[in-house]
């Protein structure tokens, strides 16, 4: 079946740093999401993508969708405290209903 | 604008009772989709539902889990005769029409002792 695989599963950066998770799907995908947790919350949609290319910024945080649609990246420039938190990534594959197949996510630590 | 809503937030079980989860969505959704977290793992699709029609239900175990989503009221996620692996978050999200973005409820979260 479809697996979407995020590797590491937690990384620490001290804060001003910069930080890069990536995303890799088995399958090319109609769309790709990304989605934050915080510790006890549930999953907030932050991003979404469609296109081939595609980048997204939404203010320190930039997103992209691979060429061949399989796989994305998430980089946030000067990490701050407020940015922990697990981010997933989550594969639609066209005709899927919809339904989505998250990555195991990346926890991210930032030192002060 | 009411958020989805999912109650109760935590629910306690012992080993064969049954648990009923319940979900409601965003105002003017129309589409239910369940999943469920163990911890330090991602989200598993479980079932997907519209109002009256299970659409999907490939993520879901065969024996003893069940889902509705009735013309009215909310969505329900029915586990019976629990065991301790179903220890879990068990969250809902729901879509619009369009089914993008999908706006995740607070979760339940299950434990069974």
């Amino acid at each position: 079946g479809q697996q979407v695989m995020q590797i590491p599963q937690y990384q620490h950066v001290q804060e001003g740093e910069d930080f890069t998770t990536y995303c890799n799907s088995s399958t090319t995908l109609s769309n790709i999401q990304w989605y934050k947790q915080r510790p006890g919350g549930h999953p907030v949609f932050l991003i979404q993508l469609v296109k081939s290319g595609e980048v997204k910024k939404q203010k320190r945080l930039t997103f992209q969708f691979g060429e061949a649609k399989k796989n994305s990246s998430l980089h946030i420039t000067a990490t701050q405290t407020t940015d922990v938190g697990t981010y997933f990534c989550a594969g639609e594959v066209t005709g899927a209903n919809s339904k989505l197949t998250f990555g195991k996510g990346i926890t991210l630590s930032v030192r002060p | 604008n009411a958020g989805v809503m999912q109650n109760p937030r935590h629910l306690v079980r012992r080993r064969g009772q049954e648990a009923r989860l319940r979900c409601s969505p965003m105002k003017g959704h129309s589409h239910v989709y369940w999943y469920r977290q163990l911890p330090e793992e991602g989200l598993k699709f479980m079932v997907y539902l519209q109002k009256e029609n299970i659409i999907d239900e490939s993520g879901m175990p065969k024996e003893r889990f069940s889902a509705e989503f009735p013309k009215e009221g909310p969505s329900i996620l029915r586990i019976q005769q629990v065991v301790r692996g179903d220890s879990a978050a068990y969250f809902c999200a729901s879509t619009g029409i369009s089914r993008e973005t999908q706006y995740f409820g607070p979760g339940t979260r299950l434990l069974v002792l």
